[in-house]
């Protein structure tokens, strides 16, 4: 079964125009992560956001912001104002193995590919 | 800043033959982690290192694969007589003792299998 899903395969916008990336997990732990990561055509995958399963509260970083709701188990991140170099795949992973010796252990979403035109 | 280094970038290699892909972790990481990623589809757990043995493996990680750390800085995959399914990139990541942290992932190697 699917732990994260993210239903958006791909999301074209205009430079400058907001884009909100959904995440919807799924969990029986207490304690779990979540990650955003966004992975450019180069390919690294670069780290952007994590949130424990204790703080629901939402923040803004720059540009980036994320809502995360444990009611209804989805970790929305969004890029305000978006530009040409946002253009990636971003990914959305969730990590339940905190109390053991796997906790690096990362289960990612499909993965939403963002494209931004100037 | 400290990373995660991989090497090759990029690897070509024969159907059947063997390869080793390479990674330095972080100096003062203790856990380490091999994913993959087939070209177009999302990241995949393989295997978690810890203290000189497996933590934990996916189903992915059949007999095909082991992982070693043969000496104080490097970790590597080794995939045994590759198939044209391994073609994939291939993320090295490591994470400190402290629990509240995130990944830190290589910028992966490319293996092309012909």
């Amino acid at each position: 079964a699917q732990k994260v899903t993210q239903a958006q395969t791909e999301i074209s916008v205009v430079e400058k125009e907001d884009v909100t990336l959904d995440c919807v997990y799924e969990t029986r732990d207490t304690t779990y992560y979540l990650f955003w990561y966004k992975q450019p055509p180069s390919g690294e995958l670069v780290f952007l956001i994590r949130r424990n399963s204790f703080d629901e509260q939402n923040e803004i970083s720059g540009r980036y912001s994320w809502n995360f709701q444990k009611s209804t188990s989805s970790f929305n991140f969004t890029i305000t104002a978006s530009q040409v170099v946002d253009s990636a795949v971003y990914f959305c992973a969730l990590s339940e193995s905190m109390t053991t010796d796997s906790w690096g252990k990362l289960q990612f979403g499909a993965g939403t590919q963002v494209v931004v035109t100037p | 800043e400290p990373e995660v280094t991989q090497t090759p970038s990029h690897q070509v290699t024969q159907m059947g033959q063997e390869v080793i892909l390479r990674c330095v972790p972080i100096s003062n990481h203790l856990y380490f982690y091999w994913y993959r990623q087939i070209l177009g589809q999302k990241v995949e757990f393989l295997v978690s290192f810890y203290n000189n043995e497996i933590s934990e493996k996916s189903e992915i990680f059949d007999d095909q694969f082991s992982v070693e750390r043969p000496d104080g800085s490097n970790f590597t995959l080794k995939i045994r007589s590759t198939k044209l399914e391994d073609s994939a990139m291939y993320f090295c990541a490591s994470t400190p003792p402290s629990r509240n942290t995130e990944a830190f992932f290589g910028q992966g190697t490319r293996l092309t299998v012909v």
